[in-house]
């Protein structure tokens, strides 16, 4: 799978759209995009994913670059509740039965009032 | 709807001490599972994953081991507890077969503090 980084720290004012980059600059034509966010104390949350194409959510919206080396998870009006770390990760498909999910160190979002 | 219990969600467990932590999976069937573990400060941690009753994989070597009696049942086991197992340990899972988009589904965890 493809390595990722992401700036380990983020703030956005509530309210405001939060832009979360990545970059996968060695992905290949097969691997998804899938980002997921953990909560504190809780078990992570699959947000969206894509492959080419922008994707849009009832959560947020993901904008992949043409070349697919970076991409960006926004979420339009970030609320308190939005604070967690946002991890981003391109999973290879195989078409296999095994799913194995590699967390990095992602970004801790903090939405300040 | 699917659902994942996992429990108890904290424990607090001598060095030396046995551990057996269960998940288990409702509203769905031959589901892909997994136990991931967290240690404080640090990233998720995939320490097996089975796709069927009695099939464990594992990632690292380790103090601890796995074990799937049932479809929907995941257990994490330990005979003795080591300081350095310590953590948040959760139990997941996906559906089997391996389509574009699929997604893991993740339990509340259970915080694991070995004295």
């Amino acid at each position: 799978d493809a390595k990722t980084t992401q700036p380990p720290s983020m703030d956005c004012a509530e309210g405001r759209a939060a832009n979360l980059p990545c970059n996968h600059s060695t992905i290949s034509g097969n691997e998804y995009v899938y980002w997921y966010r953990q909560i504190h104390s809780q078990g992570p949350q699959y947000i969206i994913h894509g492959l080419k194409n922008n994707e849009t959510n009832e959560m947020a919206s993901l904008i992949i670059t043409e070349d697919r080396k970076s991409s960006t998870l926004i979420l339009p009006h970030a609320t308190l509740r939005d604070t967690a770390v946002y991890y981003c990760i391109p999973i290879f498909y195989s078409g296999g039965s095994n799913y194995k999910l590699t967390f990095g160190k992602g970004t801790l979002l903090t939405v300040n009032p | 709807s699917q659902t994942i219990h996992q429990w108890p969600a904290t424990l607090v467990q001598p060095v030396g001490s046995p551990l057996s932590l269960e998940c288990t999976v409702e509203g769905t069937s031959n589901p892909n599972l997994y136990w991931y573990r967290q240690a404080a400060g640090r990233g998720l941690q995939l320490l097996f994953y089975s796709v069927g009753i009695g099939q464990i994989s594992s990632e690292v070597p380790q103090n601890l081991s796995a074990s799937r009696p049932q479809d929907r049942q995941f257990i994490l086991s330990s005979k003795k507890l080591l300081l350095s197992d310590s953590g948040f340990y959760l139990c997941a899972w996906s559906a089997r077969r391996g389509r574009v988009n699929e997604k893991l589904f993740f339990g509340s965890g259970t915080q694991l503090s070995v004295l």
